[in-house]
């Protein structure tokens, strides 16, 4: 079946420096594209969301990049904090009826040292 | 403004037993989703309420079923429980879904099949 997959199930990253995160998702129907940061013992996190009428939407230290041609996603993390260490996951949304359906990727864990 | 709170925190039942587990989600805020986290399948998609009505629905088997009130509130249950069942449930709340509003996670309720 169609899935959201993650390239690197973890990164490490000097504190300071700038974090990529990669998805690759196969629905070429999905329009609704969202990126969840979880800690432990917390439920996700929203930070950032992208139609597919975008191919670029920036906020407050990050931004998330859209390529429907090889259906990739991207999440970008600028000057990395220890802050923000934890589990990202990348969804897309496959409900109908309006309505939510996310299917989520299985994460890529993000480490921070300094 | 209250997040989306779902109760109890922490369970422990034993096969065969039934659970229900509730979330209030964010005052205004009508849908509701449910997803099952476990570390070897990740994040999956349960079902969705809307205006007390399943409007999309993941692949489960029939012993997971819920439910929305009126004033929004959520039920989720799981009858004849398997240890496989054990996982972090979480629920996630929006506004209305007319333009895919951003979900808002819960901090989840952990259950232990023993």
């Amino acid at each position: 079946g169609e899935s959201v997959g993650l390239h690197l199930p973890t990164l490490s990253v000097q504190e300071g420096d700038n974090s990529i995160i990669n998805c690759a998702y196969s629905n070429s129907a999905s329009d609704y594209f969202i990126w969840y940061k979880q800690e432990s013992g917390k439920g996700p996190q929203f930070i950032i969301d992208i139609r597919s009428n975008m191919d670029k939407r920036q906020g407050q230290r990050v931004t998330v990049l859209l390529n429907k041609t090889v259906k990739h996603l991207s999440l970008q993390i600028a000057a990395t904090q220890p802050g923000d260490s934890a589990v990202y996951f990348c969804a897309e949304n496959m409900g109908s009826n309006s309505g939510y359906a996310l299917n989520f990727g299985k994460g890529t864990s993000l480490l921070v040292t300094p | 403004k209250a997040g989306v709170t779902q109760t109890p925190r922490y369970l422990i039942k034993t096969r065969g037993q039934q659970v229900t587990l509730s979330c209030s989600p964010i005052s205004g805020h009508r849908s509701v989703s449910w997803y099952q986290q476990t570390p070897g399948q990740g994040l999956q998609f349960l079902f969705e309420y809307f205006s007390e009505t399943q409007r999309n629905k993941g692949n489960f088997p029939g012993r997971f079923s819920g439910r929305q009130f009126s004033n929004s509130r959520s039920e989720m249950n799981v009858s004849t429980l398997e240890l496989g069942d054990s996982a972090l449930y979480l629920c996630a709340s929006s506004l209305w879904a007319g333009d895919q509003e951003t979900q808002y996670f819960g901090p989840g309720t952990r259950l232990l099949v023993l």
